[in-house]
């Protein structure tokens, strides 16, 4: 089982959507959680951590389930600018060690 | 400020040749990180450095040796090539603080092996 499960879609939704991806972690003792965003044969970068309330940047909500061990990622009034794959990442222990996710590919169409 | 630099952008080997993959950061990050990125495996660690003059092992370090030469720079080296080593490779850089922290990568290598 891999360490951090996502569906790697794609997920095609219209502009305007509200769209949103999960992903499950395997490692209880995990600290902290993040989504990147990497844009097609580019680099990965960061787009939010996720906090233990859950958190908001503008139209994206990340939320953390320590007990059912699962991070999600909302994304609210889609743009066309959003299509990339969202990377789930986990800290694999104490330190800055990160493990991803195979990633989540969203497609926003007009 | 450029950040995260890798070079070269793309290298195409044959079996057996050897090469080295440089990555520099300006940054003045303590910590230092190389990956591969195969389709639908996500990025898996190769090796780490936590700080200059240490470096260590991540998930798939076979094949692969690495050297922190300074606080900058953080070069791969493939001393034989092999087809399974085909990937793209990402270099990152961190500096911890607290428990959430960024890691910033370069543009990547896309190596091919034949």
């Amino acid at each position: 089982r891999k360490e951090v499960e996502q569906d790697p879609g794609p997920f095609n939704v219209p502009e305007g959507a509200t769209v949103a991806f999960n992903c499950t972690y395997s490692n209880s003792a995990s600290q902290s959680f993040f989504w990147y965003r990497q844009d097609c044969r580019k680099e990965p970068k960061l787009l939010m951590s996720v906090y233990s309330s859950g958190n908001e940047d503008g139209r994206f909500t990340a939320q953390l389930n320590r007990a059912s061990q699962y991070i999600s990622l909302l994304i609210r009034d889609s743009k066309l600018s959003d299509s990339a794959t969202y990377l789930c990442v986990v800290n694999k222990r104490t330190g800055n060690m990160l493990t991803f996710g195979g990633g989540t590919r969203l497609m926003v169409k007009p | 400020n450029a950040g995260v630099t890798q070079t070269p952008k793309f290298q195409v080997l044959k079996t057996g040749q050897s090469m080295t993959l440089q990555c520099a950061q300006d940054m003045n990050h303590n910590s230092m990180y190389w990956y591969r990125q195969d389709p639908g495996m996500g990025l898996r660690l190769i090796y780490y450095s936590a700080s200059e003059g240490t470096t260590d092992k991540g998930e798939v370090p076979n094949g692969y040796n690495v050297s922190r030469l300074n606080k900058r720079e953080f070069s791969l080296r493939l001393e034989s090539a092999a087809p399974s080593q085909t990937s793209v490779y990402f270099c990152a850089s961190s500096e911890v603080r607290g428990p959430f922290y960024e890691q910033y990568f370069g543009p990547g290598t896309r190596l091919t092996v034949t």
